[in-house]
């Protein structure tokens, strides 16, 4: 049972670069997250999707976009990366019960030069 | 103000002390309160999770809650090498259910 999936694990991206990260969850779990985190800040909200077919802003939108594919997969994608968008990605899911009980993939990080 | 602050740390503490971690959070109306534990370079995981004032213990871990004071904690009995980690506290807002997380108390055990 592989669980919360991500792809890939490392990248570095000059600035102005696109780029789609990839996610994906065998559990089927209906809510799926993507978060970023930063040294003294925490884990901050991008985009959330509550069931297949929805998406939704989070803390942190601006520069994003993901797309939620089938109830499995959601991407997060960057259509021109800047140097703040260097960070840890973690996508996460979880199940309707207990929605605050987040399983997250093993992360990616990424710079932008 | 943050919604969830903690103290950054580092947490020093000898094999087999007590650990105790602090989390003040700012939406009174917070329903649901959260610890995940982190290992350098790896993914949180949930350790604990406690919505009514008072204690939830689990094996060496015990919640604390108090939402008059708007402060949740984290005790790591006979603290082992192992607990070494950082540690998230998690609340949800008011009529949600999505998580606002801290910074992290970074935890060393010593042995």
């Amino acid at each position: 049972n592989a669980g919360v999936t991500q792809t890939p694990k490392f990248q570095v991206l000059k600035t102005g670069q696109s780029m789609t990260l990839q996610c994906a969850q065998d559990m089927n779990h209906n809510s799926m997250y993507w978060y970023r985190q930063d040294p003294g800040m925490g884990l901050r909200l991008i985009y959330y999707s509550a069931s297949e077919g929805t998406t939704d802003k989070g803390e942190v939108p601006n520069g994003y976009n993901v797309s939620r594919l089938n109830k499995r997969e959601f991407s997060l994608r960057l259509e021109s990366a800047a140097p703040s968008q260097t960070s840890v990605y973690f996508c996460a899911s979880s199940e309707a019960t207990v929605r605050e009980k987040l399983f997250f993939g093993s992360g990616t990080q990424l710079s932008v030069l | 103000q943050k919604e969830v602050e903690q103290n950054s740390g580092p947490l020093s503490v000898p094999e087999g002390a007590i650990a105790s971690l602090n989390c003040t959070y700012s939406d009174r109306g917070s329903q649901s309160f959260f610890w995940y534990r982190q290992y350098s370079g790896k993914s949180p995981e949930l350790i604990m999770f406690i919505y009514s004032n008072g204690d939830k213990e689990d094996g060496r871990f015990t919640a604390q809650l108090n939402k008059a004071s708007q402060y949740v904690s984290l005790l790591i009995r006979d603290s082992q090498p192992s607990d070494s980690a950082t540690y998230l506290c998690a609340v949800t807002r008011s009529n949600d259910y999505k998580l606002s997380f801290g910074a992290g108390t970074t935890v060393t055990v010593r042995a």
